[in-house]
């Protein structure tokens, strides 16, 4: 079973930028997809976007769209979620989760706080 | 984008009562669908995949049904543990959205 691990939480200004990690305990990404999950307080679950890196693909939520980029480095089987023009509206848990291709099988992150406070 | 409604967004249940979570989807997906719980300030759990797939160590008394656009999650006897917050995801799509939760309270 995937473990994922996250990196830590983070307290930015309005108007910056953050960057979440995500390691695998697996050697390689080449059977999953990963996607990346934020959950604002009190509020539900709300997927971001997604990469498959095996195929180099990866799409975005259209709220999202223009101001996220994931992406994943194989040689370090570490997935990246960076989010841009950050408002207080961005404080929220971030977590990665991974869904094995042939399974349909998901793994979860611990999850990471960001805060976006001035 | 494929829209997940799930309902109810609340339920009040006592312990030993069997409980049904649905979740629809705007378009067919087969059976690419999961359902998690989840507990205040914890990362999600899954507990199924797959649409009936138990996730390992997920107790018994949980399972998952459907295809295509209606699905169910069942607890068959509710424990004190399983009084959290329920989502599907629907994973058919590029875009994987997710019910907006149910709240499972006890009466």
């Amino acid at each position: 079973q995937v473990q994922l691990v996250q990196s830590g939480a983070e307290v930015k200004k309005p108007g910056s930028s953050v960057k979440v990690s995500c390691k695998s305990s697996e050697g390689s990404f080449r059977n999953y997809a990963i996607s990346w999950v934020r959950q604002a307080p009190g509020q539900g679950l709300e997927w971001m976007g997604g990469i498959i890196p095996v195929f180099g693909t990866s799409n975005y939520a259209q709220k999202f769209q223009g101001r996220v980029t994931i992406t994943a480095d194989e040689s370090t089987s570490t997935a990246y979620m960076e989010l841009n023009r950050l408002t207080s509206e961005d404080t929220a848990f971030y977590y990665c989760a991974t869904v094995t291709i042939l399974t349909g099988r998901f793994s979860w992150g611990q999850g990471t706080l960001v805060t976006v406070s001035s | 984008d494929i829209q997940m409604t799930q309902s109810p967004s609340t339920l009040s249940a006592s312990v030993g009562d069997r409980v049904t979570i649905t979740c629809r989807a705007s378009q067919t997906i087969s059976d690419w669908l999961a359902w998690y719980q989840q507990k205040p300030g914890k990362a999600p759990q899954l507990l199924i995949y797959r649409a009936s797939t138990l996730e390992s160590g997920v107790p018994s008394r949980f399972s998952g049904s459907g295809s295509g656009t209606e699905f169910t999650l069942t607890i068959s006897s509710l424990q004190p543990d399983d009084f959290a917050s329920y989502y599907c995801q629907q994973y058919k799509s590029s875009s994987y959205t997710f019910g907006q939760g149910t709240k499972l309270e006890i009466k």
